[in-house]
């Protein structure tokens, strides 16, 4: 059973740090191209970084130049490093996996599983 | 950026009654389209892919169609476990933008 398992969320400042990991099992993961998603609080979802099995990296517009994806297939673990932080970046975070198969890359793919998200909120 | 849009916002219906939702792309994204569901603190669901495929395990009362800029997600006959908000998402671009969303409440 594919599982994928968020943590990290907290409350932080505006301008601070926070760094997420999502945990993988029940797939082979370093074979399959992973993101981050982000949904603020009763809002719609927004897709937020991209990060292929080999490590290519595709950001949103609204998080470029402050978040940094990463993964480490050893431990198959996927991580979000989030700084300068802002208030509108207050949101649960999901881990999801692309769909479609193994090394299937490029952006142009729906999302197949997800985890259960971990909450980050922006407030002095 | 490609946008979407869904209509209705909400939706109020009964159990074993049809629903249809549509969602709508700002330019052609050929059958790029996804749909998700999606319940109140739980991660979003798929349960369609490239406009019409059905996701393994989905039941089949839930079916998608369409094709360029409009496209529907139906529901056969409705049932208690579907009451959620459902979302599309277009993979036509790299831009990977999703709609607003349709919640399904009891009539």
């Amino acid at each position: 059973e594919v599982q994928l398992v968020e943590s990290g969320g907290g409350l932080v400042q505006p301008g601070g740090s926070l760094r997420l990991s999502c945990a993988a099992s029940g797939f082979t993961f370093s074979r399959y191209s992973m993101n981050w998603v982000r949904q603020a609080p009763g809002k719609g979802l927004e897709w937020v970084s991209y990060i292929t099995s080999g490590s290519s990296i595709y950001y949103a517009d609204s998080v470029k130049g402050r978040f940094t994806v990463s993964r480490d297939n050893a431990k198959n673990s996927l991580y979000l490093q989030l700084n300068s932080l802002r208030a509108e970046d207050t949101a649960v975070y999901y881990c999801a996996r692309d769909g479609g198969g193994e090394y299937i890359v490029g952006l142009l793919n729906y999302f197949d599983y997800w985890g259960q998200g971990t909450l980050v909120t922006v407030s002095s | 950026d490609i946008q979407m849009t869904q209509s209705p916002s909400t939706l109020s219906a009964s159990v074993g009654g049809r629903v249809t939702i549509t969602c709508r792309a700002s330019q052609s994204i050929s059958s790029w389209l996804a749909w998700y569901q999606q319940k109140p603190g739980k991660a979003p669901k798929l349960l369609i892919y490239k406009a019409s495929s059905l996701e393994s395990g989905v039941p089949s009362r839930f079916s998608g169609s369409g094709s360029g800029t409009e496209f529907t997600l139906t529901i056969s006959s409705l049932q208690p476990d579907d009451f959620a908000t459902y979302y599309c998402q277009q993979y036509g671009s790299s831009s990977r933008t999703f709609g607003p969303g349709t919640k399904v409440d009891f009539k």
